[in-house]
């Protein structure tokens, strides 16, 4: 892969318990996304990065925040997680600019019980 | 609003066809578009992309074509193979979303029969 790795892969957490994803990249990509991956709902943004320190909300945002402290790494955080929370995870990156696409990290599959 | 839709929602073909795969789009300003391969259980595989100035983009067997002005893109495969067998996306850049967000497609299941 081009130099994003998420982190965990799994995870199986508890309802009402704080979570946090992470996402690290070798790029010096500025932009970082956050997306969720459901059945019937394709792939959804969260939260996108645009710089260190400079984060937007996506369109299923309520629920999640963000962190971006370094350009290397895109956090994110389940507040306190739920069952409708339970998907698969995907961040990207982009190196920016209109000419330039996404590149995905391998997923982290959260369950929440 | 961009919306990205994908017909068929899931093909099976025998080894060895050709093949095509369908992407639409509601609103022609675009930066570019990009097809995906996804695995079961993986992440997502970036196949092409294709700038709103090209028509199309060629990476070994696959093929991708872009009209913008319909609103339009195809993924042709070539000579089928077992190993094709994955979910397909497609998604594009609006040039209106400063987010630099894509948009993306249903995706389209292909299983490629021995």
């Amino acid at each position: 892969d081009a130099g994003i790795t998420q982190s965990p892969r799994h995870k199986v957490t508890e309802t009402g318990t704080p979570v946090t994803l992470r996402c690290h990249q070798t790029e010096n990509h500025r932009y970082m996304y956050w997306y969720r991956q459901d059945p019937g709902h394709g792939l959804r943004l969260i939260h996108y990065s645009y710089g260190v320190k400079d984060t937007d909300k996506g369109e299923v945002s309520d629920g999640y925040s963000v962190s971006r402290s370094k350009t290397e790494d895109f956090l994110l955080t389940l507040e306190s997680a739920t069952s409708s929370q339970t998907s698969v995870y995907f961040c990207a990156i982009a190196q920016g600019g209109r000419d330039y696409g996404y590149t995905f990290g391998s997923g982290t599959r959260l369950t929440v019980v | 609003k961009q919306e990205v839709t994908q017909i068929p929602a899931a093909l099976s073909v025998p080894e060895g066809e050709n093949l095509v795969l369908n992407c639409s789009f509601t609103d022609s300003a675009i930066y570019n578009l990009q097809w995906f391969r996804q695995d079961p259980g993986k992440g997502l595989t970036s196949l092409l992309l294709i700038q709103s100035s090209q028509r199309e983009q060629t990476s070994g067997r696959l093929n991708a074509s872009l009209d913008k002005s319909s609103g339009r893109s195809t993924l042709y495969i070539a000579a089928s193979q077992p190993g094709d067998s994955a979910t397909y996306l497609c998604a594009v850049r609006p040039r209106d979303n400063y987010g630099q967000n894509f948009v993306f497609g249903p995706g389209t299941r292909l299983s490629v029969l021995p």
